[in-house]
């Protein structure tokens, strides 16, 4: 009975780098969110997708970032040509359905550092 | 423009009384709203629930409270133990979208 999984639980990367953080959605879960929590501030939702589908991507810069899905494999966030500024805690999470009463579970997240 | 709001950067409570978390919204439309704990170097921890129609879930030490004509949300935690000393986010949603998560509180349980 997995939890969410994420990968790695540290990255570090110099500027201008590409950074690739993983996402594996506990069993049974086909919806799938990223959220960044910067220094000493709350988490900021960036992207919702499905399977195959980004639903909601109204929280993620419009430049250098990307996520997806795929029907197989983990969700990956990808930021291409890192700058400092990107340096923060990056958090998954997954949850059953899209309902009413839909519980977010959060995986450990992955500390990104952009030298 | 901040939708929801926890004004109590910290907070801090001995061991064995109330621990009161307070958090405001501005969207009457919310319809359901969590509380979560994270510890450092952790990810956030699903703690209790509640929908729009109820004004009280209650889970062992933890009972939150819903008043939606205040537009305000709290979550009580007795007895407060020193495990309980983490960061407090509260979150809120519209139907069908995503959550939108407060700035936390910092909660301290002194032994």
């Amino acid at each position: 009975n997995a939890g969410v999984m994420q990968n790695p639980r540290h990255l570090v990367r110099r500027r201008g780098q590409e950074a690739r953080l993983r996402c594996s959605p506990m069993k049974g879960h086909s919806h799938v969110y990223w959220y960044r929590q910067l220094p000493e501030e709350g988490l900021k939702f960036m992207v919702y997708l499905q399977k195959e589908n980004i639903i909601d991507e109204s929280g993620m810069p419009k430049e250098r970032f990307s996520a997806e899905f795929p029907k197989e494999g983990p969700s990956i966030l990808r930021i291409q040509q890192v700058v400092r500024g990107d340096s923060a805690a990056y958090f998954c999470a997954s949850s059953q359905l899209s309902g009413s009463t839909d519980t977010q579970y959060f995986g450990p997240g992955t500390r990104l550092t952009v030298l | 423009d901040q939708q929801v709001k926890q004004n109590s950067p910290s907070l801090s409570v001995q061991e064995g009384r109330i621990s009161i978390l307070n958090c405001d919204y501005t969207n009457s439309m919310f319809d359901y709203f969590l509380w979560y704990k994270k510890y450092p170097a952790e990810g956030p921890t699903f703690l209790i629930s509640i929908s729009s129609i109820k004004d009280k879930n209650e889970d062992g030490r933890f009972t939150v409270f819903l008043n939606k004509s205040a537009k305000h949300l709290s979550l009580h935690i007795v007895p407060s133990q020193p495990g309980d000393s983490a960061v407090y986010f509260c979150a809120a949603r519209l139907y069908g979208q995503n959550f939108v998560f407060g700035p936390g509180t910092r909660l301290s349980v002194l032994p």
